[in-house]
C-alpha cells in the first residue's frame, strides 16, 4: 500500500513569506502528526490532527497551523517565515488504536529553506 | 517538561563490533520506541517496547524498556555499514501521535 505522501519535497523562501506544506496519510488512517526535525533541537512535535479535530498541540508560535480535511489529508502552514523556520517538516500518520502502543508511519518530509 | 536523553550523541566504528545506545528519562512512559533514520527520508520504525522489563530482538539488534519503563537500550552486535543512519528513540504517554524523541544518536559503521 501507498505510504505517507508529503508536497512538495523542497521548498526555498524568503523571510516573512508563508508557506503551505501538504501531507496524505496511509489510507484508513485518521490520525496525523506533523513534527520540525532541526540538527539543534531533533524532533519537535508540532501538532496532531484526528478526524478534523487537533487533538494535541506543541509550544509553537501561533505562526504555525495545521488543519485536516474529510479525507484525513492535511496541511500544516507556517506564516511571516523566519530565518529559524528552515527545517525538515515531517508528517507522520496512524490508524489510531485505544490499547497498546501506537505505530507511526512517517513520510520523506518536506525540506524548507528560509533565506 | 518530558526529556529523552540519548547517548552518545555520535559513534563511529568499525565494521564487526558491538555497541549499544542508551535513551534516559525521568518520565515513565507507556511506550517506548526506535526509529531509524537515513538521509533525505523519515524516520521507519524498527521496535515499540510497551512492558518494563520487556527484551526485543530484531536480528542483529536487541532492545530492552527499563523494570521503571523510563529507560530503554539499543544493543547491536556485529554492526555492518548498513546499519550506518540516525537511530532516534521516541516515548509516548498515551496513544496518540504525540511522541517525545530523543535528540539521537548518529551511527557511522566502517568497512
Amino acid at each position: 500500500k501507498a505510504g505517507v505522501t508529503q508536497t512538495p519535497r523542497y521548498l526555498i523562501k524568503t523571510r516573512g513569506q508563508q508557506v503551505t506544506l501538504s501531507c496524505s496519510p496511509i489510507s484508513g488512517h485518521r490520525s496525523v502528526s506533523w513534527y520540525q526535525q532541526t540538527p539543534g533541537q531533533g524532533l519537535q512535535f508540532l501538532f496532531e490532527y484526528f478526524s478534523e479535530t487537533q487533538r494535541n498541540k506543541g509550544n509553537f508560535p501561533g505562526r504555525f497551523s495545521g488543519r485536516q480535511f474529510s479525507n484525513s489529508r492535511s496541511e500544516m502552514n507556517v506564516s511571516t517565515l523566519e530565518l529559524g523556520d528552515s527545517a525538515l517538516y515531517l508528517c507522520a500518520s496512524s490508524r489510531d488504536i485505544t490499547s497498546g502502543a501506537n505505530v507511526l508511519t512517517f513520510g520523506a518530509g518536506s525540506r524548507l529553506t528560509v533565506l | 517538561t518530558q526529556l529523552l536523553e540519548q547517548s552518545p550523541q555520535f559513534l563511529s566504528i568499525q565494521e564487526g563490533e558491538n555497541l549499544t545506545v542508551y535513551c534516559n528519562s525521568s518520565s515513565v512512559f507507556s511506550s517506548l520506541q526506535w526509529y531509524r533514520q537515513e538521509p533525505g527520508e523519515g524516520p521507519v520504525l524498527l521496535v515499540t517496547v510497551v512492558t518494563g522489563g520487556e527484551v526485543k530482538k530484531l536480528k542483529r539488534l536487541t532492545f530492552q524498556f527499563g523494570d521503571a519503563r523510563k529507560d530503554s537500550s539499543l544493543h547491536i552486535t556485529a554492526a555492518q555499514p548498513g546499519d550506518t543512519g540516525l537511530y532516534l528513540c521516541a516515548g509516548s504517554t498515551r496513544n496518540t501521535g504525540k511522541l517525545i524523541f530523543g535528540q539521537g544518536t548518529t551511527l557511522q559503521v566502517k568497512p
